[in-house]
């Protein structure tokens, strides 16, 4: 069965440094996605992409975060200057298209100290 | 996005139908109901979706009242590895502006031996 696939699973970060999450999504999605859940919260989106660009952002995603498709397969979430509050695990979702179901990978752990 | 309650915690016997409630009495016409659910911090799962009609599939089935404003999702058997947090959400489709889900905090079902 296809699935969505994040590296690292866990990475750890020192405040101020720019981590880069990497995703595949499954091969013929055309909608890409971010969430994060930060622990013991619930699951927040941050973002959506739609061919090449976002589509939707959360006020969560400010200019601190971008989003990337560098390649026909990947799919990429930069934080560049993390703080202590962007310790949180952060899920990477793809879809065919905006009305169906979203297929979650299973999430890097980014710890920052 | 219409928003929903749910109860915070179930317990079901393993084997046995759980029936997991959702009251979303605010949804509006072009609004459908979907249900994911969470296998302790794992990617959200996709498990079913509706408008107004019932629907049913391998995992579960989703029973939408007739004035749509709560629907049940029913695992028919479960199993220990249904215990998670299920998630009932509501969200336009087609609104062509991404596919943010709400997640609340949902249900957390503990499936019981």
């Amino acid at each position: 069965e296809p699935e969505v696939t994040q590296t690292p699973s866990h990475q750890v970060t020192q405040m101020g440094q720019e981590v880069i999450l990497r995703c595949v999504p499954i091969s013929n999605h055309l909608y890409f996605y971010w969430y994060r859940q930060i622990l013991g919260q619930k699951v927040e989106f941050l973002v959506s992409f739609y061919n090449n660009e976002i589509s939707e952002k959360s006020e969560i995603f400010d200019d601190q975060f971008s989003v990337e498709r560098p390649d026909g397969s990947n799919f990429t979430l930069k934080i560049r200057s993390t703080k202590l509050e962007d310790s949180a695990m952060y899920f990477c979702a793809s879809s065919r298209t905006e009305n169906v179901e979203a297929f979650f990978g299973q999430g890097t752990r980014l710890t920052v100290v | 996005d219409a928003k929903t309650t749910q109860p915070p915690s179930m317990d079901c016997a393993e084997g046995r139908a759980a029936n997991l409630p959702c009251n979303h009495s605010t949804i509006s016409g072009n609004e459908y109901v979907y249900w994911y659910r969470q296998i302790h911090s794992q990617g959200p799962q996709y498990i079913i979706h509706g408008l107004k009609n019932n629907e049913t599939n391998e995992m579960a089935s989703l029973i939408i009242t007739e004035d749509r404003k709560s629907s049940t999702l029913i695992l028919p058997h479960a199993t220990l590895r249904d215990t998670a947090v299920y998630y009932c959400i509501v969200r336009v489709v087609g609104s062509n502006s991404g596919y943010a889900l709400n997640f609340g905090k949902g249900t957390s079902l503990l499936v019981t031996p």
